[in-house]
């Protein structure tokens, strides 16, 4: 069955702009995380979605928001983009929370 | 909260060598997972091991909850095996949210 996609892989913005990730899960899969990863760093996480609703977030500013649609896929905002936003924007996947997680390839944002 | 601590940070092989990576954490967990990030960002899965061993080729896990940590094996390494390796863990508590090591960065050089 198909992977996690994420879409679109490569992304190029300019700050203060705004930009629309989005995330469709393996079929079946009802949880989606959302994570920020910058050169030589950690996951950092961004939040979780099941079922619609979003059951646990991170210790990122308001300027990152998501939501999950009723298919569960899943889109992020990031609105007013500052340089430091650059990084891989990753997505995963999992039966239910907590399940064991699978990964898109990530979108690579780079903000000029 | 809970803690995920992954020894050695860096490891340097040469292709053929074995090695092992260890995941402490501090807290009952539900689960424990490893992944693999590859040079070009994507994660991998590679074993969802809350408890035991497990085998998948050349890698094999041991989940030790009890002892809370966990240990990654890899044999005859290849240069495809470098990149980053991660632990996560799910805490047993109530949002079980996946809770990351800062991983262990493995080179193999041919």
């Amino acid at each position: 069955k198909a992977g996690v996609t994420q879409t679109p892989r490569y992304l190029i913005k300019t700050r203060g702009q705004q930009v629309t990730l989005s995330c469709s899960p393996i079929s079946g899969h009802r949880s989606v995380s959302w994570y920020q990863q910058t050169p030589g760093q950690g996951l950092q996480f961004l939040f979780e979605y099941f079922s619609e609703t979003q059951r646990n977030k991170g210790n990122f500013p308001g300027r990152f928001s998501g939501r999950q649609f009723s298919n569960s896929r899943s889109e992020m905002n990031v609105s007013t983009l500052e340089l430091g936003d650059s990084a891989l924007y990753l997505c995963a996947s999992s039966l239910d929370l907590g399940g064991q997680a699978f990964f898109g390839q990530g979108t690579r944002l780079t903000v000029v | 909260g809970i803690q995920v601590e992954q020894s050695p940070p860096d490891l340097i092989l040469q292709e053929g060598a074995n090695s092992t990576l260890r995941c402490n954490f501090s807290d009952s967990v539900n689960n424990l997972q490893w992944f693999h990030q590859n040079p070009w960002g994507q994660l991998i899965n590679l074993f969802y091991i809350p408890s035991g061993t497990k085998q998948n080729g050349r890698l094999s896990a041991t989940t030790v909850a009890t002892e809370r940590y966990s240990l990654l094996y890899i044999s005859s390494s290849q240069t495809t095996d470098s990149g980053v390796y991660f632990c996560a863990v799910v805490y047993a508590g109530n949002n079980r949210k996946l809770i990351w090591g800062l991983g262990t960065s493995l080179a193999v050089n041919p």
